[in-house]
């Protein structure tokens, strides 16, 4: 496929429980971004990787969160130990990294993550 | 502290008219502004983007315009078509950051036939 490809596209979890989330993304695209859209509120900037560099990880909530993103391809995001509040919609982008396709963000459909 | 706003949730219009989406920011470092269009259960897509450089930029039906003295962009979408209903968020980027966008909460966009 063409574009970013996320799984599970929906996942419930009881609370306390660890998820991962996992994000492809474009082939030959180096910048990776986690986003999350909570209920009634805009997309939420989680951490970016580009290439080798270290990933900013400024916009992760809590210790909680962490990513990783393997031979600088797939992503998995892992929240522990998961709360009520984690519930949101996790998107992932790729970019091409350069140019002004720096920040042409393109989506995948998203992580429907709900925490009972 | 939301950087960038979009203070109408909703906004319905009848198909061939125009569309007028409002964004205001407050943050004077962002330098590019784009706008992105979601439909339900899809991840955003990219309809148009403009530098700070630029008051206007067209692409077909649509048209940003930036009034950076005033820090507010609108979206116009004419003739708007019952296709375009969707939420339409805004986002900027800043000098020094410009990989990390900031979005709105964005505008839930409905064209009535």
């Amino acid at each position: 496929g063409a574009g970013v490809s996320q799984s599970p596209s929906n996942k419930v979890t009881e609370k306390g429980k660890d998820v991962e989330l996992r994000c492809d993304p474009i082939s030959g695209h180096t910048a990776l971004y986690w986003y999350r859209q909570s209920l009634g509120q805009g997309l939420e900037f989680l951490i970016y990787f580009q290439g080798n560099s270290a990933p900013d990880k400024s916009g992760l909530p809590s210790d909680r969160f962490s990513a990783e993103r393997t031979g600088g391809s797939v992503s998995t995001l892992t929240i522990q130990r998961t709360q009520q509040e984690d519930s949101a919609v996790y998107l992932c982008a790729s970019s091409l990294g350069w140019g002004e396709g720096y920040i042409l963000l393109h989506f995948g459909n998203g992580t429907r993550l709900t925490v009972t | 502290d939301q950087q960038v706003k979009q203070n109408s949730p909703s906004l319905s219009v009848q198909e061939g008219r125009i569309s007028i989406l409002n964004c205001d920011y407050t943050n004077s470092m962002f330098d590019y502004f784009l706008w992105y269009k979601k439909y339900p259960a899809e991840g955003p897509t990219f309809l148009i983007s403009i530098s700070s450089i630029k008051d206007k930029n067209e692409d077909g039906r649509f048209t940003v315009f930036l009034n950076k003295s005033a820090k507010h962009l609108s979206l116009h979408i004419v003739p708007s078509q019952p296709g375009d209903s969707a939420v339409y968020f805004c986002a900027a980027s800043a000098r020094g950051s410009n990989y990390k966008l900031t979005f709105g909460k964005g505008t839930l966009l409905t064209v009535n036939p």
